[in-house]
């Protein structure tokens, strides 16, 4: 059974700074079957890229994945005030969720 | 616009049994893969089941043997019977689309609102 273990727990940052999560498996996955959500408080989630690395419609380009095997990233290349929230990655094929990361402000 | 609209949720005691309901709309819940997903209070999500376009259906250990997902064509419904339900089951339940295409969670209800308790 895979395992998804996401770090850090908590990304403190400032607005404009770039946020760099990671996501690992316990075990080789395929990278047409990650995904990356992002959910704000009271909210659903949204998802964000699929595939490892193709961003989902109306998807800011600030927004990247990547990554094969058992790492995969997701990056932010400039944190604007609305992408503070928790980021989930996700094994499609099995449904699992990893318990998230935070991203809030420094 | 894609919406999902969940209801069934409510109180109920331990042991006890809910069906939850997902109208969809704009969007052909048979055609699609369809999914629920939990949130406890506070926590993170859990996958808990899915019936694929074709009937495949799969489940959650945790949930196995007690819950059942099925879907009404004719009423482009997706449902969640739930029975014997724990104090653990208690989270927010949504209805997703996801998939086949894109391979991802993509649209998402609002969620229903499961407490078990006495």
């Amino acid at each position: 059974e895979i395992v998804l273990t996401q770090s850090p727990g908590t990304l403190s940052l400032s607005p404009g700074e770039r946020a760099t999560l990671s996501c690992r498996a316990s075990q080789s996955v395929s990278s047409s079957y990650l995904a990356w959500y992002q959910q704000k408080p009271g909210q659903a989630p949204r998802l964000l890229i699929y595939g490892a690395s193709s961003r989902a419609t109306g998807i800011p380009d600030r927004f990247s994945g990547s990554g094969s095997g058992t790492d995969f990233t997701l990056t932010i290349s400039r944190l604007e005030p609305e992408d503070f929230a928790v980021y989930y990655c996700q094994h499609y094929f099995s449904g699992l969720f990893g318990p998230g990361t935070k991203v809030d402000i420094k | 616009e894609v919406q999902l609209v969940e209801s069934g949720g409510g109180l109920v005691q331990p042991g006890g049994s809910l069906r939850l309901s997902c109208a969809a709309s704009r969007v052909t819940v048979s055609s699609n893969h369809m999914s629920w997903v939990r949130q406890a209070p506070g926590k993170g999500l859990e996958w808990v089941s899915v019936i694929h376009s074709g009937g495949n259906t799969y489940y959650a250990d945790s949930v196995k043997g007690r819950f059942t997902i099925s879907r009404d064509n004719s009423k482009n419904t997706l449902y969640l019977q739930m029975n014997n339900l724990r104090a653990e089951d208690t989270a927010l339940y949504y209805c997703v689309k996801s998939g086949p295409e894109p391979p991802g969670y993509e649209y998402w209800g609002q969620g229903t609102l499961v407490t078990v308790s006495s």
